[in-house]
């Protein structure tokens, strides 16, 4: 399975600001995922980022508010942008396992004060 | 659409005890289904997955789950109980028409009593 090195482990922000979060891989993948897990709460999928094109975004998230990077075949961003306290989560990378599952980052712990 | 639930958020257990943490799934056709493994300021880590096959799947630390079909289960079991599995427990259910989105329950917080 591939590793991923999550940057950074976690960060106390002021609001107002942005935060930008790394993402790298071990192995090249086609796609990458960004999740968030608020307090208490289960994992909601982001966006999904192909290499070479726009990220595509569910339902609830934005561009403007989460811009993603996806520069090359390891490497992607997460940027979350004017921050404010209800932005305070776990934000976590993902990558397919090639073997029906999915190997996660050890995320981001993010407070926004 | 499909969703996945958990029942029990809080699950506690004495060390030597059966783990039995619960998951239900609602899905026109049965999906791919997943549990993952949380611990303490760690990502995620996937203890076991049905795809198809054997509706019995043994997983990583002992663990294990039966797809049963006709109860829309998925339940995880441990016949013995670790100080070191209390951590946080996801199920998860992916479609099998070959996208990647899991769509997750919304956890089980395990407590291991000494």
């Amino acid at each position: 399975s591939a590793v991923i090195s999550q940057k950074p482990s976690r960060d106390i922000c002021q609001r107002g600001t942005s935060l930008t979060i790394q993402c790298q891989v071990d192995s090249q993948v086609t796609m990458m995922f960004w999740y968030r897990q608020q307090p208490g709460q289960s994992l909601t999928l982001i966006a999904t980022a192909n290499q070479g094109s726009e990220a595509t975004y569910e339902s609830g998230f934005v561009i403007d508010k989460f811009p993603i990077s996806r520069p090359n075949l390891t490497f992607s961003t997460l940027t979350v942008s004017n921050m404010s306290p209800e932005d305070s989560s776990i934000y976590l990378c993902s990558v397919s396992d090639h073997k029906g599952g999915y190997t996660f980052g050890s995320g981001t712990r993010l407070t926004v004060v | 659409a499909q969703s996945v639930t958990q029942l029990g958020s809080h699950v506690s257990v004495s060390e030597g005890a059966l783990v039995l943490l619960r998951c239900n799934y609602s899905s026109s056709v049965p999906p791919y289904l997943f549990w993952y493994v949380q611990y303490p300021n760690q990502g995620l880590q996937l203890l076991l997955k049905y795809t198809t096959g054997a509706t019995l799947v043994k997983g990583i630390n002992g663990f294990e789950a039966e797809f049963k079909k006709s109860e829309t289960s998925f339940h995880l079991t441990k016949p013995s109980a670790h100080m070191s599995d209390a951590a946080e427990y996801f199920c998860a259910v992916t479609p099998t028409s070959g996208t990647y989105k899991y769509i997750f329950g919304t956890g089980t917080r395990l407590k291991v009593l000494a």
